[in-house]
């Protein structure tokens, strides 16, 4: 079956680290996207990708980094210059109009 | 302004209430409407693709109005399973196909 997978589901890190959340999807979509959800809050952009070998920030892009070299693999990096990684992470992907987004079973990371 | 804003919650309603949630949207290239539930600490879960003549399914009923940007999602005879967090996303063309959530809005159905 075809869907998105994260990778790991709980990550603790200190402070300092740069740590990488991995997001694999195998629909063939174009469309790969990261958001950051804090408790009681919804989803908030922090990259987008439409192609291959480009990307956008969203909102909230300072501090992350992705890369985008497949099109099945959409890397998020939070660098250390994040200065409040603890959150719940999730990977999107999509085909465009009136189709349903996808999202990865999510990434907890805590910085201890 | 928010890109897109939700009803604030929380919304605590009686089993069987007739509950409706609302959402609006800045940008007029916006092109794509969703509803999603997010059960907590889930990933969100389609609940309705939101079209221009509206769409219902079973107790669920979802409304696009693009004069006025906003889009509505109306659920008749809540089930205590109703009780969700309930996104709106909005997909701005202009934007390279980016993908905006709104804040949410929670849902509790009591007995």
């Amino acid at each position: 079956d075809g869907g998105i997978t994260q990778s790991p589901k709980y990550l603790f890190r200190k402070e300092g680290q740069n740590v990488t959340l991995s997001c694999e999807q195998n629909l063939n979509h174009d469309a790969m996207y990261w958001y950051r959800q804090d408790p009681g809050q919804g989803l908030r952009l922090i990259y987008y990708s439409q192609i291959v070998n480009d990307f956008q920030k969203g909102d909230i892009a300072e501090g992350y980094s992705v890369s985008r070299e497949k099109k099945e693999s959409f890397p998020l990096t939070v660098t250390s210059a994040q200065k409040n990684p603890t959150a719940f992470y999730l990977c999107a992907s999509w085909t465009g109009a009136g189709n349903t987004i996808y999202f990865g079973e999510g990434s907890w990371l805590t910085v201890v | 302004r928010k890109e897109v804003e939700q009803d604030p919650g929380p919304f605590n309603v009686p089993e069987g209430a007739t509950v409706a949630f609302n959402c609006t949207y800045s940008n007029s290239a916006s092109q794509s409407f969703f509803w999603y539930r997010q059960d907590c600490r889930k990933e969100p879960k389609l609940l309705m693709s939101v079209y221009s003549s509206g769409n219902e399914d079973g107790r669920f009923t979802a409304q696009l109005n693009r004069a006025s940007q906003y889009i509505s999602l109306l659920i008749r005879d809540s089930k205590l399973s109703d009780s969700a967090t309930y996104l709106c996303v909005v997909n701005v063309y202009n934007q390279g196909g980016k993908l905006i959530f709104g804040q949410g809005t929670e849902l509790s159905v009591k007995p």
